[in-house]
């Protein structure tokens, strides 16, 4: 089973500032075949499912604002909000799919 | 617009089984899979399975395997998981998700129902 570690497990960010998640994986993620990151971001709000950001590690979801972004391959990854607004206040997950499916363990986001 | 729409929250005792419901509308049902995830308080999200909502095909995690069942009815839309032999580690919520690709399978997840409370206590 592929194992995913994120971090920090919380961090506070005042408004307008950067926030940055990591998330590392205990095997690589990134196929051969196609050159593709299995792995995706979500956001999940408090009492509220959680909700799709990024995929292929970097291709934004429909609607997803441009301040967030995904970077990182192999077994390290990054999800970055370049300008943190009030809205973005959430945990956010990294989950692979390169075997069956495995979470992060969260890392909430708070306002400083 | 795409929804799912799961059932209410429910209190078993130790030992019962849950049946959770999910049912979806807005797109073409068969043409997806849908995955079931849980979620136990302060615990990370955890994949459960997932079921073909066309072919009826399922795979489950070796995690649940023996222990639950997916089923689905396309004249109602609506996809099922049941978890027998409950008992206090299965306090959690459960959500069921679409899975965004038709095919292949992708396991990245785009639609989420709202969640359904299991709680298992004596």
């Amino acid at each position: 089973d592929i194992v995913m570690t994120q971090s920090p497990d919380s961090l506070a960010v005042s408004l307008g500032e950067r926030a940055t998640i990591n998330c590392k994986s205990s095997q690589s993620v990134l196929h051969s075949a196609n050159n593709k990151n299995y792995l995706a971001w979500y956001q999940q709000k408090q009492g509220q499912p959680p909700k799709l950001l990024i995929y292929w590690a970097s291709t934004r979801e429909s609607g997803v604002p441009n301040r967030i972004s995904g970077s990182g391959s192999g077994t390290d990854f990054t999800l970055t909000i370049s300008s943190l607004q009030a809205e973005d206040v959430a945990v956010y997950y990294c989950q692979q799919y390169y075997h069956l499916p495995s979470f992060g363990g969260g890392t909430k986001v708070e306002i400083k | 617009q795409v929804q799912l729409v799961q059932s209410g929250a429910e209190v078993k005792k130790p030992g019962a089984s849950v049946k959770v419901s999910c049912k979806a509308s807005g797109y073409t049902f068969a043409n997806y899979v849908i995955h079931w995830v849980r979620q136990a308080p302060g615990q990370r999200l955890e994949w459960m399975g997932w079921i073909n909502a066309g072919n009826g095909n399922i795979k489950y995690s070796k995690k649940f395997q023996g222990r639950v069942t997916f089923t689905r009815d396309t004249s109602a839309s609506t996809v099922y998981m049941d978890l027998s032999s409950l008992r206090s580690e299965d306090t959690a919520v459960y959500y069921c998700a679409r899975d965004k690709e038709r095919q292949p399978l992708m396991y990245y997840l785009d639609y989420w129902g709202q969640g359904t409370l299991v709680t298992v206590s004596s």
